[in-house]
């Protein structure tokens, strides 16, 4: 079955940088894209980007551009979204999810809490 | 980047209530819309795909119209377990996925 295994809970000071984890199991790791959401508490959800694993093309939201960086491993079937440059206003929970092209986020992972704070 | 606007933003309704959501983009994206569910502490779970097709396991009191830049999501009678956060998302831009800021749907 198909399974999107997220790294766990970070703590960061701001302005450190951190680094999440997301391990496909279960289907083709090359042949679906894998999109970043994040969502603050108690708000709603946000696009930050996406990696095809295949090639590694990446296309981040405007918002992130320069500060996030997301990359693969196929030999571990795993993607990376790092942030940089932390603030208070990053924390959230950090959802990794599978997609087709202009197809639905069908798998997500078990996201990942960040919290942010001197 | 393609907007997408979502109405309400909350919903008060009861349980047998037929209720119905609204989602708007900025331009056309084809029938290029999905609609998840979300309840607290949990990932989203994906409803609807290309507008109105039903997810397998999803009831079917669940469906989806629309297409271009409008777009409904309905729930024909409210259960207990249906009260959640709906959102909408385009895929029309394979690389640049957006989200409606959801409905919260309350009792």
């Amino acid at each position: 079955q198909v399974q999107l295994v997220q790294s766990g809970a970070e703590v960061k000071k701001p302005g450190a940088s951190v680094k999440v984890s997301c391990k496909a199991s279960g289907y083709t790791f090359t042949s679906y894209y894998i999109h970043w959401v994040r969502q603050a508490p108690g708000q709603g959800l946000e696009w930050m980007g996406v990696i095809y694993p295949s090639v590694g093309t990446t296309s981040y939201a405007l918002k992130f551009q320069g500060r996030v960086t997301m990359t693969r491993d196929t030999s571990t079937s795993t993607v990376y979204m790092e942030l940089s440059s932390l603030r208070s206003k990053d924390t959230a929970v950090y959802y990794c999810a599978r997609a087709g092209y202009r197809s639905p986020l069908d798998y997500w992972g078990q996201g990942t809490p960040v919290t942010v704070s001197s | 980047d393609i907007q997408m606007t979502q109405s309400p933003s909350s919903l008060s309704a009861s349980v047998g209530d037929r209720v119905t959501i609204t989602c708007r983009a900025s331009q056309s994206i084809a029938t290029y819309l999905n609609w998840y569910q979300q309840k607290p502490g949990k990932a989203p779970k994906l409803l609807i795909s290309a507008a109105s097709s039903l997810q397998s396991g999803v009831p079917s009191r669940f469906s989806g119209s629309g297409s271009g830049t409008d777009f409904t999501l309905t729930i024909s009678s409210l259960q207990p377990e249906d009260f959640a956060t709906y959102y909408c998302q385009q895929s029309y831009s394979s690389l640049m996925f957006t989200f409606g800021q959801g409905t919260k749907l309350e009792i």
